[in-house]
C-alpha cells in the first residue's frame, strides 16, 4: 500500500488563484482529515469526514476554504481566492475506526502551498 | 475548548544527554494523549500513546493529570532522534488536536 496520496506536493501561485489540493486515502479507511501546518501555529486541524460525509468543519478558517469527499477513495481541499497567507504546508490523513480510537492518524506527504 | 501546549518550537541538546519536550494540555474531559513524530523526509506518524504506559524508541511520557502535562523524555538522546515531535489530544468526537511542535535536534 502506497499510503495516503496527495497531490501536488508543491503548488506554488498567485494571489487570488483558485487552488485545489487533492487526497487519496488508504483504501478501507473511513475517517479522513485535513490538517494545516504553519510554524507559528503547528497542525491546525480544518475539517474531518467519516464515511465521506462531513463531520466538524469549525477548523475551515472562512467562507474561501471548502473541502469535498465524492467518494470513498478521494477528497478534495479547495482555497478560491487563494491569498499570501494561505501559504502553509496541508496534510491530508486518513485511519480506521478501529485505529482512530486509539489515537493513530496515517498521514499523506503533505502538499507544500505556496501563494506570492 | 480543548488545547495542546508545546511552548519549545526548537530544543538542542547534546547526544546521549537527557531530553525533554515538555507539553500541556487544557481540557474539560477525560484526555487521551499522544506524541507524534516526523522525522526528515518521511511523514508523520505516532510515536506513542499514554494509555499504552509504553516504552518506544527509548521514549516515555506520563500523563500528570494535575498538572495537566504529557511531556516526552529520554534520558540518553541519540542522533536519530533529530525530529520534529508534536503533541496531540484527542477528544470524545475522534478528532485530534495538535500542538504547535517542538524540532529538536541531537547535536553529536
Amino acid at each position: 500500500d502506497a499510503g495516503v496520496i496527495q497531490s501536488p506536493r508543491h503548488e506554488v501561485t498567485e494571489m487570488g488563484q483558485e487552488v485545489t489540493l487533492r487526497c487519496k486515502p488508504i483504501s478501507g479507511h473511513d475517517y479522513l482529515f485535513w490538517y494545516r501546518q504553519t510554524m507559528m501555529r503547528g497542525l491546525e486541524l480544518l475539517i474531518y469526514f467519516n464515511n465521506n460525509v462531513p463531520i466538524d468543519d469549525s477548523g475551515m478558517p472562512e467562507d474561501r476554504f471548502s473541502a469535498k469527499m465524492p467518494n470513498a477513495s478521494f477528497s478534495t481541499l479547495k482555497i478560491q481566492p487563494s491569498e499570501p497567507r494561505d501559504s502553509a504546508v496541508y496534510f491530508c490523513a486518513s485511519s480506521p475506526a478501529t485505529r482512530l480510537n486509539t489515537g493513530e492518524l496515517f498521514f499523506g506527504e503533505g502538499s507544500r502551498l505556496t501563494v506570492l | 475548548a480543548q488545547r495542546v501546549t508545546q511552548p519549545e518550537k526548537l530544543l538542542s541538546v547534546f547526544k546521549g544527554a537527557p531530553v525533554e519536550l515538555k507539553c500541556n494540555y487544557s481540557y474539560s474531559g477525560s484526555p487521551e494523549l499522544f506524541w507524534y513524530v516526523q522525522y526528515s523526509r518521511q511523514r508523520l506518524q505516532l510515536l506513542l500513546r499514554h494509555i499504552s504506559r509504553e516504552s518506544i524508541k527509548g521514549f516515555t511520557a506520563d500523563l500528570n493529570k494535575g498538572e495537566t502535562s504529557f511531556h516526552l523524555k529520554k534520558p540518553f538522546a541519540q542522533e536519530e532522534d533529530s525530529a520534529m515531535y508534536y503533541c496531540a489530544l484527542q477528544t470524545g468526537a475522534n478528532n485530534l488536536f495538535f500542538g504547535t511542535g517542538t524540532r529538536l535536534t541531537v547535536i553529536p
